[in-house]
């Protein structure tokens, strides 16, 4: 079946420790993109990208930091920098031809130890 | 003023009522609309895409006005299961294929 699969389901960082989020698609989807998303909130951009070896920042890059070698995978680190981190993070990918909309992977919880 | 506005709700309603979600969207350049469902702790899923023209499927009926940038969401006879948050989201097609997520509205069916 395809789909977007990210790991792990639950995460917990320490303090000044760099940890990284995996998401992978086997939709053939050119565009990724990564959202936090906070208790009661709608969901923010972290940061997105269209085609290999290329990402832009959204709306708070802030603290993260992504990679697109393959087509398949976009990683999220989350780093020391990020001082709020615990929230659900969501990786989406979509289909840039036409009017597609964007399919989610179940997500990832971080929690700060 | 946000990009895309919703009423958060919640909607209280009773199993067989007919409920209606709004939302408008700032960006005239908006060219693709949609609306999720995403329950408790839980990745949104895509419930359906708006035309212009209007579309409906099953109970759900969506319908768009782009003269007044308003996208609405049309729920007749609710079930429990439809309890859940309603996302509106709205896609620019150009710079970046920037899509823009509503807040959501939270919507409880009871019995």
């Amino acid at each position: 079946d395809g789909g977007i699969t990210q790991s792990p389901k639950y995460l917990f960082r320490k303090e000044g420790q760099n940890v990284t989020l995996s998401c992978e698609q086997n939709l053939n989807h050119d565009a990724m993109y990564w959202y936090r998303q906070d208790p009661g909130q709608g969901l923010r951009l972290i940061y997105y990208s269209q085609i290999v070896n290329d990402f832009q920042k959204g709306d708070i890059a802030e603290g993260y930091s992504v990679s697109r070698e393959k087509k398949e995978s976009f990683p999220l680190t989350v780093t020391s920098a990020q001082k709020n981190p615990t929230a659900f993070y969501l990786c989406a990918s979509r289909d840039l031809s036409g009017v597609q909309p964007q399919h989610f992977g179940d997500g990832t919880r971080l929690s700060i130890l | 003023r946000k990009e895309v506005e919703q009423d958060p709700g919640p909607f209280n309603v009773p199993e067989g009522a007919t409920v209606a979600f709004n939302c408008t969207y700032s960006n005239s350049a908006s060219q693709s609309f949609f609306w999720y469902r995403q329950d408790c702790r839980k990745e949104p899923k895509l419930l359906m895409s708006v035309y212009s023209s209007g579309n409906e499927d099953g109970r759900f009926t969506a319908q768009l006005n782009r003269a007044s940038q308003y996208i609405s969401l049309l729920i007749r006879d609710s079930k429990l299961s439809d309890s859940a948050t309603y996302l509106c989201v709205v896609s620019l097609n150009t710079g970046g294929f920037k899509t823009i997520f509503g807040a959501g509205t939270r919507l409880f069916v009871k019995a």
